[in-house]
């Protein structure tokens, strides 16, 4: 069965210090990868995603994640937390057998401290 | 860009009543779907539709419907609303390209009393 775990609830990282968030993946066959985030009351954005190719991939807002198949990973990383980098982060994956269905992680809170 | 719009961003109703919930897209796309975002819970998939009068049950589609009479138009229904779906609901779109990326609308946030 597929799953998504995002293993921290909450990650709390101070302004300008590098940020990551972690992601590990389970699918049959290869992965479609996506990260969204969600600000307050508002609906999930696209920020990034790993299809094939590159296993660093950058995305919007100076957000890159790394795709380590080995350790079925794809952290969320940026080298300079803001404080308005305080969200929800979703994980998320697809088979990419060819269903639409997409599983998504229980989410993380990052918290960016002035 | 892709425009997403759920017509209610918040709603009170009470147990017993039937609720619609409504979702637009103006791009044209496929495939739309309806997720609940819980605390702690992230994103359950209740339904999906990849056409027109076309739809699939997703994970927890118990105590609710669908309806995809036109290709820009997804709604979501309550038939008879309990206090265990308040909730938020998010609808997203997807174009039919295999790599796709969802797009949300902003949600609704549903309170049954």
């Amino acid at each position: 069965a597929q799953s998504v775990a995002q293993p921290e609830d909450q990650v709390n990282v101070a302004e300008g210090n590098p940020l990551t968030v972690k992601c590990t993946y389970s699918v049959s066959g290869n992965p479609y990868l996506f990260w969204y985030v969600q600000y307050p009351n508002r609906g999930l954005q696209f920020l990034l995603k790993y299809i094939t190719g590159d296993n660093l991939v950058k995305g919007s807002y100076g957000f890159e994640a790394e795709f380590n198949k080995s350790q079925t990973s794809f952290h969320l990383k940026k080298p300079s937390a803001l404080v308005s980098d305080s969200a929800l982060y979703f994980c998320a994956v697809r088979d990419a057998s060819g269903t639409y269905k997409y599983i998504f992680g229980t989410g993380t809170r990052l918290k960016v401290l002035a | 860009d892709v425009k997403v719009t759920q017509s209610s961003r918040y709603l009170v109703k009470r147990t017993g009543e039937k609720v619609f919930l409504e979702c637009v897209q103006d791009m044209d796309h496929e495939n739309m779907f309806w997720y609940r975002q819980d605390p702690g819970l992230g994103l359950r998939l209740i339904y999906f539709s990849y056409d027109v009068k076309m739809k699939e049950k997703g994970d927890i589609p118990e105590g609710y419907s669908v309806s995809r009479e036109k290709k820009e138009r997804f709604s979501l229904i309550l038939e008879s609303a309990s206090t265990n779906q308040t909730s938020m609901y998010l609808c997203a779109t997807l174009s039919g390209r295999v790599t796709g990326e969802l797009f949300f609308g902003e949600g609704s946030r549903l309170t049954v009393l």
